[in-house]
């Protein structure tokens, strides 16, 4: 059983353009999502956090946008750069039990020069 | 850096065999986390521990046991290996003496490959 989802296993994107990576969660009890990116031979680290109380958080060139309803959040990089070229993964935690956090499957972003 | 030190970078070795993966966390970090990260899979939460004591199980095979020690660092054992188990593990900490918020920092894996 999946609770994290990541439907695109990857995304190639030009250089300045708007890259957007999305996430799909099955679980209503998650509260905290959270964005990790990943290059080859090291550990994930971590991006961009939103609650579920707010339905966007900014940091820089990265927003990451909550549909609660939907059961959806998204990641948008504007401008993308050659350096975003990673394994986006998607993350929850719920209250109820804090201390899993879920990702999922992730998603390879290629920004091309 | 994020801090968190695992070791060996890289093992191999043969089925029915069992290993020892190794984590030292961030200095002051009271959380230890540790997940799978099989070929083509994201990462699969296998366990947690917070100051010693186990907090959290995920998908984690009963050949498979860990602990944390009182000096905070983590040991993954794996047993009776099979080919299945070849994946890259990472361990994770965080700083947490209540509600976590999943900000974790990663070391850069250990990579088993079992043949």
């Amino acid at each position: 059983d999946q609770q994290v989802k990541q439907n695109s296993p990857s995304l190639s994107v030009q250089e300045g353009r708007i890259s957007i990576l999305n996430c799909d969660y099955t679980n209503s009890m998650f509260d905290y999502f959270l964005w990790y990116k990943k290059y080859p031979a090291e550990g994930p680290t971590f991006l961009i956090s939103i609650s579920s109380i707010k339905d966007k958080n900014e940091d820089g060139r990265f927003t990451v946008f909550l549909n609660k309803s939907a059961k959806h959040l998204s990641l948008h990089i504007v401008p993308s750069q050659p350096g975003d070229s990673a394994v986006y993964f998607c993350a929850a935690s719920a209250f109820a039990s804090y201390d899993k956090v879920i990702f999922g499957p992730g998603t390879s972003l290629s920004v091309i020069p | 850096d994020s801090g968190v030190t695992q070791t060996p970078k890289h093992l191999i070795t043969a089925t029915g065999q069992r290993v020892t993966l190794r984590c030292s966390p961030r200095s002051g970090d009271l959380s230890v986390y540790w997940y799978q990260q099989s070929l083509d899979q994201g990462l699969q939460f296998l366990i947690q521990y917070y100051n010693g004591e186990e907090r959290a199980k995920g998908n984690i095979l009963e050949r498979f046991s860990a602990q944390q020690f009182p000096d905070l660092h983590s040991e993954l054992n794996l047993s009776s290996l099979e080919l299945g188990d070849s994946a890259l593990y990472f361990c994770a900490s965080s700083h947490t003496s209540g509600r976590n918020t999943g900000e974790l920092f990663f070391g850069e894996g250990s990579r088993l490959t079992v043949l």
